[in-house]
C-alpha cells in the first residue's frame, strides 16, 4: 500500500462548479497534511495546509481532515480555467521532516 | 524575489558526466530539502539539511549522489556518472519556523 493514494484522474469539472479532490494515507500518526497545486513544467505551489480534525477554508479553497479514517481533501468552489492543474496531497509523517507525496491529480476546468 | 531558486533551470548531459545543481533557500529558512520528481509521479523525497547538518538520506540518494549545504545557506546536489534514469526534475524546497515547505522552480535533467 502506498503511503499517500490519489486518483490520478484526469478529473473534469465544468467551471463555476465544485471540484473535489481526494487523498488517503496510510500512516496513522501523520500530523500535517498539504495540498499543492502544480502546473504544467513548473514547480509545485503550497495552497494549502491543515492539521487539525474539519474543515480549513482559504478562499475558494477548503482543506478536509478526517483523522480516524485517514482522508484528506480539498474542495474548489466556483471552479475557473485557471484552476486547470495538477494537484498534489503530501503529508508528513510522524516523526518526520520530510513530506511524502502522492501521485497527484489532474483537474480540467471546462469553460 | 525571496523565494527559493535553482540554477540552472535547465540541464542538458551526456551519460557519464558529472552534473552539479545549486539551490538558494529562502533567506533565514534553517531547514533546507531535495526532491525528485519524474513525470506523471509526485516528488520524491532525496534529503534535507538543517543549517549546515545533513539529517536524513532517502535510500534513493545512491553512492553517485551527494549533497551539501556548507554554510547553512545554499546548497548543491551533485551527480556523478549519470545515468539516463536520473533524468528527472530536482526540486529543493526550504521551511521557517511554520514548517510549510516552499519549492523552488526545479532544475530539469535530460541525460542523452
Amino acid at each position: 500500500q502506498k503511503e499517500v493514494e490519489q486518483n490520478s484522474g484526469p478529473l473534469s469539472v465544468p467551471e463555476g462548479a465544485i471540484a473535489s479532490l481526494n487523498c488517503t494515507y496510510s500512516d496513522r500518526v501523520s500530523q500535517s497534511f498539504f495540498w499543492y497545486r502544480q502546473y504544467s513544467g513548473k514547480s509545485p505551489e503550497l495552497i494549502m495546509s491543515i492539521y487539525s480534525n474539519g474543515d480549513k477554508e482559504d478562499g475558494r479553497f477548503t482543506a478536509q481532515l478526517n483523522k480516524a479514517s485517514q482522508y484528506v481533501s480539498l474542495l474548489i468552489r466556483d471552479s475557473q480555467p485557471s484552476d486547470s492543474a495538477t494537484y498534489l496531497c503530501a503529508i508528513r509523517p510522524g516523526g518526520a521532516q520530510k513530506l511524502v507525496f502522492g501521485q497527484g491529480t489532474r483537474l480540467t476546468i471546462n469553460p | 524575489d525571496t523565494g527559493v531558486s535553482q540554477d540552472p533551470r535547465h540541464k542538458i548531459t551526456k551519460r557519464g558526466q558529472n552534473v552539479t545543481f545549486r539551490c538558494d533557500p529562502i533567506s533565514e529558512h534553517n531547514r533546507l530539502y531535495w526532491y525528485r520528481q519524474t513525470l506523471g509521479q509526485g516528488p520524491e523525497f532525496l534529503t534535507y539539511f538543517q543549517n549546515e547538518a545533513q539529517l536524513e538520506k532517502s535510500r534513493l540518494l545512491s553512492d553517485r549522489f551527494s549533497a551539501e549545504r556548507p554554510k547553512g545557506s545554499f546548497s548543491t546536489l551533485e551527480i556523478q556518472r549519470t545515468e539516463q534514469g536520473d533524468s528527472a526534475m530536482y526540486l529543493c524546497a526550504s521551511t521557517g519556523q511554520l514548517n510549510e515547505q516552499f519549492f523552488g522552480p526545479g532544475t530539469r535533467l535530460t541525460v542523452l
